[in-house]
């Protein structure tokens, strides 16, 4: 079945660029859109954005001003980048695959991984 | 954007107890409400989808409810493995956005 996995770097320093990378097995990247979401330490969840195999995305406002998601077919893996960092963008991002049939509810997610923006 | 007001933001509930999880949409967006369910240190995973389907695994002591603008997610009867936070979401439009969630404490 289709699994996610999320990897990256785990420290970025204040005003450098976090970069992330989700590889998926068990499936295509072409028969699907991808979801970024994060969770600061002990709050709620955030969507960040998505992007279609096409390469089309779509963003949250409040962050579309720094962040670029992307796909490499040729790897099966979706990319987030989010330039000029701050301690505020500290947390752990998922990616997750929003299932048409269900409404677009996230039904298969990565593990997670942790990112602390610190000096 | 469509905010989610999501309530109780904690609540105290002993196994066995019947708990209702509130969500409400500042606009109406039809049944394009999920629910998932997150334990700590682990990624979510959905309990309802479209308001009120219950994907396949999911115990029936789970359910949602609603439409338009205000959503419910009940469990029947608690287990001990259902305390954790949980969280609604609308995906009428982008940005899709979360309640803020609801952490559910053994009393």
């Amino acid at each position: 079945q289709v699994q996610l996995q999320e990897s990256g770097p785990g420290l970025v320093k204040p005003s450098e660029t976090l970069s992330l990378t989700c590889t998926i097995s068990g499936g295509s990247i072409s028969t699907n859109y991808w979801t970024w979401i994060r969770q600061p330490p002990g709050k709620g969840l955030e969507w960040i954005g998505y992007v279609y195999h096409s390469g089309s995305t779509n963003y949250n406002p409040s962050l579309k001003s720094r962040v670029t998601i992307s796909v490499d077919t040729s790897k099966n893996q979706s990319s987030l980048k989010l330039t000029s960092v701050t301690t505020a963008d500290t947390a752990v991002y998922y990616c997750a695959r929003p299932y048409g049939p269900w409404a677009d509810a996230l039904d298969i997610w990565g593990q997670g991984t942790m990112v602390t923006v610190s000096s | 954007d469509i905010q989610m007001t999501q309530s109780p933001s904690s609540l105290s509930a002993s196994v066995g107890d019947r708990v209702t999880i509130t969500c409400r949409a500042s606009q109406s967006i039809s049944d394009y409400v999920n629910w998932y369910q997150q334990k700590p240190g682990k990624a979510p995973k959905v309990l309802i989808y479209a308001a009120s389907s219950l994907p396949s695994g999911v115990p029936s002591r789970f359910s949602g409810s609603g439409s338009g603008t205000d959503f419910t997610l009940t469990i029947s009867s608690l287990q001990p493995e259902d305390f954790a936070a949980y969280y609604c979401q609308q995906t009428y439009s982008t940005p899709r956005t979360f309640g803020q969630g609801t952490k559910v404490e053994i009393k």
